[in-house]
């Protein structure tokens, strides 16, 4: 029940494109989702995040969508570039800030 | 603001010897923070949540003994590998959470220790 699925895996796009990451969680009680960027050798960074109240958050290129009765929720990347060319995670958590629950991992490569 | 760093950023270390990381907040105070583990290609896995003046708690499977945490004040928590043996090698990152300003959701994350144990 604590596990968050993420897919895809992997992930080519051309540059100029969109580029869509899912996630789907089985616990109710999770009122947080973050989505992190990380870079070969780095520590992730946190790049946009959700409360299950909206549907939909927009922050530059980046959007997430989420459907809380379905339990899902998305990281759309517009006009993607090479530099977004990264691994990319979603997570959830419940609240008090308690521990975070990762997904898989996609690894997004964008190419020219 | 929200800047988590760590040291050292990479350690070789010989086999049965031990290695301190080091994990700081720099611009906030840091009641709680976690340790996690990395392999290639993988996700994150949570080791244990540090929180400041108590015992760290530990992820199911994660050897206490092997892998001392200690977060002594609200801006440095470290992490000693005991007895390092080469299944160690990994990439070991630190969050912490900022519950000052608001969000207290959110965890900021250190740019991570690469330790390779020969």
């Amino acid at each position: 029940q604590q596990q968050v699925k993420q897919s895809p895996q992997s992930l080519i796009v051309q540059k100029g494109g969109i580029s869509i990451i899912n996630c789907a969680y089985e616990n109710t009680a999770f009122d947080y989702f973050p989505w992190y960027q990380q870079f070969p050798g780095k520590g992730p960074a946190l790049l946009i995040a959700i409360r299950p109240d909206v549907s939909e958050k927009k922050e530059g290129r980046f959007t997430i969508s989420f459907n809380k009765s379905a339990k899902q929720f998305s990281l759309h990347i517009m006009d993607s570039q090479p530099g977004d060319s990264a691994t990319y995670f979603c997570a959830a958590t419940t609240g008090g800030g308690n521990k975070l629950t990762f997904g898989t991992g996609t690894q997004l490569k964008v190419e020219l | 603001g929200a800047v988590v760093s760590q040291h050292p950023s990479r350690v070789i270390c010989k086999s049965g010897t031990s290695v301190k990381i080091e994990c700081r907040s720099l611009d906030f105070q840091a009641t709680t923070m976690f340790w996690y583990r990395q392999f290639p290609k993988k996700s994150l896995m949570l080791m244990a949540t540090s929180n400041e003046g108590s015992k760290a708690t530990y992820e199911q499977g994660v050897e206490k003994d092997k892998f001392l945490i200690n977060h002594a004040s609200l801006t440095l928590s470290t992490l000693t590998v005991t007895s390092a043996h080469p299944e160690d090698s990994s990439f070991y990152i630190c969050s912490a959470r900022d519950p000052g300003n608001g969000r207290d959701h959110e965890q900021y994350f250190g740019p991570g220790t690469r330790l390779t144990v020969t």
